[in-house]
């Protein structure tokens, strides 16, 4: 079946140390998306990738980091993770029309210690 | 802007209750409506959508109409079931990149 991947789904990391969470699709679709979701909350979107092109939202902090290596694989690095960046990361996938959905993988529950 | 209002929760029901969840919606244009479900610890699913006005989207017995003279989506269920208990988000879209939610209604469902 065609989906999104993500791994690991459970991620613990030290306060500053780097770590890099993984999504994967076999959708074939060009845009993919990495959102933030705190508890009780809504996604909140961090940034996204159509094709090559990298679109960071305007309140993206820094510290959030993104690559894409090709069509299938979308990274995100956080670069010093913060007590407050503990979260569910959910990466999402879409094709270009404006009619298309977006199509969720589980999430990464991301604890910092 | 574009922006979405959801009914607030949590909401508890009685197993084979009648549901509905309100939402209501702000855009220029005809966006597309969606309902997505979570459940605990889980990613977000799509639960139905609809594209365009007088569209009911449907799926697991859930129903939606989109109502561009009422700017509405409301989600509704005749028999819900303890299995439905989750966060229920409704969104809109005007194009592939953006994606506005509401802040999601919590259902649960007691046998």
């Amino acid at each position: 079946d065609a989906m999104v991947i993500q791994n690991p789904r459970y991620q613990v990391t030290q306060f500053g140390k780097p770590v890099t969470l993984s999504c994967s699709q076999t959708l074939n679709h060009n845009v993919m998306y990495w959102y933030q979701q705190k508890s009780s909350q809504a996604p909140k979107l961090l940034f996204h990738y159509y094709d090559k092109d990298f679109n960071n939202e305007a309140d993206t902090p820094d510290n959030f980091q993104s690559r894409r290596p090709n069509t299938s694989f979308c990274f995100l690095d956080i670069r010093s993770p913060g007590l407050g960046d503990a979260a569910m990361y959910l990466c999402a996938t879409s094709g270009i029309d404006r009619q298309e959905t977006q199509y969720f993988g589980p999430g990464t529950r991301l604890l910092v210690l | 802007g574009n922006s979405v209002t959801q009914m607030e929760g949590p909401v508890t029901l009685s197993e084979e209750a009648f549901l509905t969840i309100n939402c209501t919606y702000t855009a220029t244009g005809y966006p597309s409506l969606f309902w997505y479900v979570q459940y605990p610890g889980e990613g977000l699913q799509l639960l139905l959508k609809a594209t365009k006005a007088d569209d009911k989207g449907s799926n697991k017995g859930f129903e939606a109409t989109y109502r561009k003279e009422t700017t509405s989506f409301h989600l509704e269920k005749g028999s819900v079931q303890v299995s439905d208990s989750a966060v229920y988000f409704c969104a809109l879209s005007k194009g592939a990149n953006n994606l506005f939610f509401g802040t999601g209604t919590r259902l649960t469902v007691i046998p």
